[in-house]
């Protein structure tokens, strides 16, 4: 069935670094793909989204681009802060039906 | 205005026991879920409502688990005979229109359940 696999955590930066989280997704159709975000204690939200091939989610200086050739859509920000640490969520959803996440992936961000 | 709210927060009981976990979505939102995580993983799908009627209940693992939405708005999941497998945190959200990439769906923080 349809499903994303994203990198295994925790991952650990220095504020300012470059972040990269991948994900790569399994569909039999053209799904839409997701980044969730988890901040400590909260409920999970939604960070960006894209709906169709080559499409680019981006939200809070965090990028995404969806891309069918490579069936990924991996998380990207070019300079970390402390407060983007939290748990992140890669999640696709195949044409109006479930939502599938992937295991998330913790960022811890040291001053 | 009021996120989705879930109570209560932290839920501890016993094996065989049975439990309601209580869900308020934005009020307005026609679409409700619920969803299981278990420790380390991602949210799994387990009900979705559109109004009043479990439009998909494809996800509840057996039939210990059911979900009511009698007036389309709270929602109760109730599981009986808890085991310990079903220890996990229960997530509901809301949107506001039907499922599809371009509703949103909000997030509760969760109800963590521990079966002893």
């Amino acid at each position: 069935g349809d499903s994303v696999t994203q990198m295994e955590g925790p991952v650990t930066l220095s504020e300012e670094a470059f972040l990269t989280i991948n994900c790569t997704y399994t569909a039999t159709g053209y799904p839409s793909l997701f980044w969730y975000v988890q901040y400590p204690g909260e409920g999970l939200q939604l960070l960006l989204k894209a709906t169709k091939a080559d499409d680019k989610g981006s939200n809070k200086g965090f990028e995404a681009t969806y891309r069918k050739e490579t069936t990924s859509f991996h998380l990207e920000k070019g300079s970390v802060q402390v407060s983007d640490s939290a748990v992140y969520f890669c999640a696709l959803s195949p044409s109006n039906n479930d939502m599938r996440f992937g295991a998330g992936t913790r960022l811890t961000v040291k001053p | 205005g009021a996120g989705v709210s879930q109570t209560p927060s932290n839920k501890v009981t016993e094996k065989g026991k049975y439990v309601e976990l209580r869900c308020d979505p934005i009020s307005g939102h026609t679409a409700l879920y619920w969803y299981r995580q278990s420790l380390g993983q991602g949210p799994e799908f387990l009900i979705y409502f559109q109004g009043t009627g479990a439009a998909d209940d494809s996800g509840l693992p057996n039939d210990r688990f059911f979900a009511v939405r009698p007036e389309g708005s709270v929602s109760t999941l109730k599981i009986q005979r808890t085991e310990r497998g079903d220890s996990a945190v229960y997530l509901c959200a809301s949107s506001l229109l039907g499922r599809g990439a371009y509703n949103e769906q909000f997030f509760g923080p969760g109800t963590r359940l521990t079966v002893l």
